[in-house]
């Protein structure tokens, strides 16, 4: 059971826009920034998204982010097939310590 | 660019202690705190603590008895130790380049991760 919440899949036809989402609560979400991660298949997690909506140099502007009180939000635009992977959201927590969503299961129909 | 690789031991008996070193290359080591993350299919990824070059550690409570890190700076590497491990423990274990409390959550660099396996 993850501390924050994300819709188990989605999915979306190559050249869609998809969302995704991650709810948290105020401790959490609430107080502090997110990051996104984007994990492919056998690999490591990869660092998409940090404080909330900005990118790190070289990933596409395709991807984007916002957050609203405790949650979150992780928008593609122009899906392609290799945007198909396992997103993940993060932030901290009362403790401090790092909380994860349990992710969500990206398809390209 | 900066590169984490890490080793250690990836299949363990129950009772025995879990210890990964990671390697920072082409970056800073100071000025960061160095994270551990395991993911298992079971608990998702799950953020065991970090520890700063200097020595500083915070650790995940569910975990913190069983847990210590240590800093080496003169090798820019940084290690991991969980004892009296079980089959929950199983996992990949990832370090991370992380922020510290309050920093990026999660970290920016990932290592490639280790797979470790508890079983009798």
């Amino acid at each position: 059971q993850s501390v924050l919440t994300q819709p188990p899949s989605a999915s979306g036809t190559p050249g869609q826009r998809v969302t995704m989402s991650c709810s948290g609560s105020t401790s959490n979400i609430g107080s502090n920034t997110v990051n996104w991660y984007q994990q492919l298949p056998g690999t490591a997690p990869k660092l998409l998204i940090y404080s909330n909506y900005q990118r790190p140099s070289g990933v596409p502007d395709r991807f984007s982010a916002s957050k609203s009180g405790t949650s979150a939000s992780l928008a593609i635009s122009g899906l392609q097939s290799e945007d198909e992977a396992d997103y993940y959201c993060a932030t901290w927590d009362d403790g401090p310590i790092v909380v994860f969503g349990g992710g969500t299961k990206l398809t390209v129909l | 660019q900066v590169q984490l690789q890490q080793w250690g031991a990836g299949l363990l008996k129950p009772s025995e202690t879990l210890s990964l070193t990671c390697g920072v290359y082409g970056g800073f080591f100071t000025g960061y705190y160095w994270t551990w993350i395991r993911q298992s299919p079971g608990k998702g990824l799950e953020w065991i603590g970090e520890i700063s070059h200097g020595g500083r550690t915070n650790y995940n409570p569910s975990l913190k008895s069983r847990v210590s890190m240590s800093v080496d700076t003169s090798k820019n590497q940084f290690s991991l130790n969980l004892i009296s491990v079980t089959a929950a423990d199983t996992a990949i274990y990832y370090c991370v380049r992380g922020g510290g409390p309050g920093g990026s959550p999660g970290g920016d660099h990932w290592g490639q991760g280790t797979q470790v396996t508890v079983t009798s």
